[in-house]
């Protein structure tokens, strides 16, 4: 069964802390993401990775950073976090798309992050 | 960059009525829209999806409709039971690139 993994499902953190919020797949998937979801705004691309080492920003990245070491592992970084990054955050995987196909993106159950 | 923009926001229906959830995309090189269901506590899951080279793409209750010179794609949820009760999300991607871009969503409630 495929399976997206957030290791932490609830946290708070106070503000100016450094917050790493780990994600694993375990479907061999080139693609990982991390959006983040506020109500009203919908799902927004904060990060994506298309294999090991590299990245790309989405839509949303000041203030985050990510590391992806392992083809399975990727993770999110808030370097400095601040009342403004208080949201829940969604890791997923994919294939990589191909021509005119589409495919699946694989989401985790959101890591709720709080900052105080 | 790709807009997608999902209407309403939310919406109410009694159980066996059907439910429509439109979305409009800015991209006309977009030829991917994905829906995605979100239950409570848990991550968005794909339900069906339409690639631009077919209008209409039906999966039992749900079907989905594309409109490409409107830009316009739609999902119809018939006979609604209280499990259709989620957040719903539509979806554009382009061809040769991996990332998609998501709506704002819907909170549709299924009223016994």
């Amino acid at each position: 069964d495929v399976k997206v993994t957030q290791s932490s499902r609830y946290l708070v953190k106070r503000t100016g802390e450094k917050v790493f919020l780990e994600c694993v797949q375990d479907m061999d998937h080139e693609n990982m993401f991390w959006y983040r979801q506020d109500p009203g705004l919908g799902l927004r691309l904060i990060y994506f990775s298309y294999d090991v080492k590299m990245k790309e920003k989405g839509d949303i990245p000041e203030g985050y950073s990510v590391s992806r070491e392992k083809k399975e592992r990727f993770s999110l970084i808030l370097e400095s976090a601040s009342t403004n990054q208080t949201s829940m955050y969604l890791c997923a995987s994919s294939f990589p798309r191909s021509g005119t196909g589409g495919n699946t993106i694989y989401f985790g159950e959101g890591s709720w992050l709080t900052v105080v | 960059g790709e807009n997608v923009e999902q209407h309403p926001s939310t919406l109410s229906v009694q159980e066996g009525d059907s439910a429509v959830i439109k979305c409009t995309y800015s991209d006309s090189a977009s030829n991917y829209f994905p829906w995605y269901k979100q239950e409570l506590g848990k991550g968005p899951q794909l339900i069906i999806d339409i690639r631009s080279n077919v209008g209409e793409k039906k999966d039992q209750r749900i079907a989905v409709t594309l409109n490409k010179t409107a830009k316009h794609f739609s999902l119809h949820i018939t006979e609604t039971q209280p499990e259709d009760s989620a957040v719903y999300f539509c979806a554009a991607s382009k061809a040769g690139y991996q990332k998609v871009t998501f709506g704002t969503g819907t909170k549709l409630q299924v009223i016994p």
